[in-house]
């Protein structure tokens, strides 16, 4: 079982948006800024998309939004594309031991 | 451009141990945390351990505490995961990646280690 709670799987329509929910704790996603967001295609390294809740890095497209509420981060896609079809993992500093959890991945269908 | 790149991964039966390296180009390796961070064959990302830039300061997913230890040579910009008493479920691809701002911003290709008698 993963630290965060993510979706198992979303799906959506080419130009549509969809919402990926990360649920955590006040250990966590609820206390720290330090949330981040991948999307790894199949037999890929993922890519970085968001961190620090709602930055993206250079090169990724502005489509791609975060937020967080509560304990709660989201991940947004706005007009859907094909190339949009990827695994998508949440990831957040802790105050436990660990120091780092992920989400166990929500898969996105482009459809 | 930066390029991670693992490699030491490889087949290993239980009990046993294995190292696997990370090398680093493109950027100022010794400015960065550096991260591993594994994915089971079919399964999700799981984080492993963290080092400081300066290598003072590691921290170790409970799942790998005591038996893995993480180190780096800022002078030949490398980072290494030393695995001992491996275990079946400790089969997955491995990836080093820079840790910063709370995020994984660079991520080697992957290394895979299976566990297998």
């Amino acid at each position: 079982q993963s630290a965060l709670t993510q979706p198992a799987s979303v799906s959506g329509s080419p130009g549509q948006s969809i919402t990926i929910s990360c649920t955590g704790t006040s250990s966590d996603v609820g206390t720290y800024k330090y949330v981040s967001w991948y999307q790894q295609h199949p037999g890929k390294a993922p890519k970085l998309m968001i961190y620090e809740v709602i930055s993206r890095p250079s090169g990724v497209s502005d489509r791609f939004s975060g937020s967080k509420s509560g304990n709660t981060a989201s991940l947004t896609i706005s007009g859907l594309q094909a190339e949009d079809e990827a695994d998508y993992y949440c990831s957040s500093y802790t105050n436990n031991t660990t120091r780092v959890v992920f989400g166990g991945g929500t898969k996105l269908a482009v459809l | 451009q930066v390029q991670l790149v693992e490699s030491g991964g490889g087949l290993v039966k239980p009990g046993g141990s294995l190292r696997l390296s990370c090398a680093a180009s493109g950027f100022t390796f010794s400015d960065y945390y550096m991260s591993w961070i594994r994915q089971a064959p079919g399964k999700g990302l799981e984080w492993v351990s963290y080092i400081t830039n300066s290598g003072s300061i590691i921290f170790y997913a409970d799942s790998v505490k005591g038996r893995f230890i993480t180190s780096r040579d800022n002078t030949k910009s490398s980072l290494y995961l030393q695995m001992n008493s491996l275990r079946a479920e400790d089969t997955a691809v491995y990836y080093c990646a820079t840790y910063r701002n709370g995020g994984f911003s660079y991520w080697g290709q992957g290394a895979l280690v299976t566990v297998s008698s």
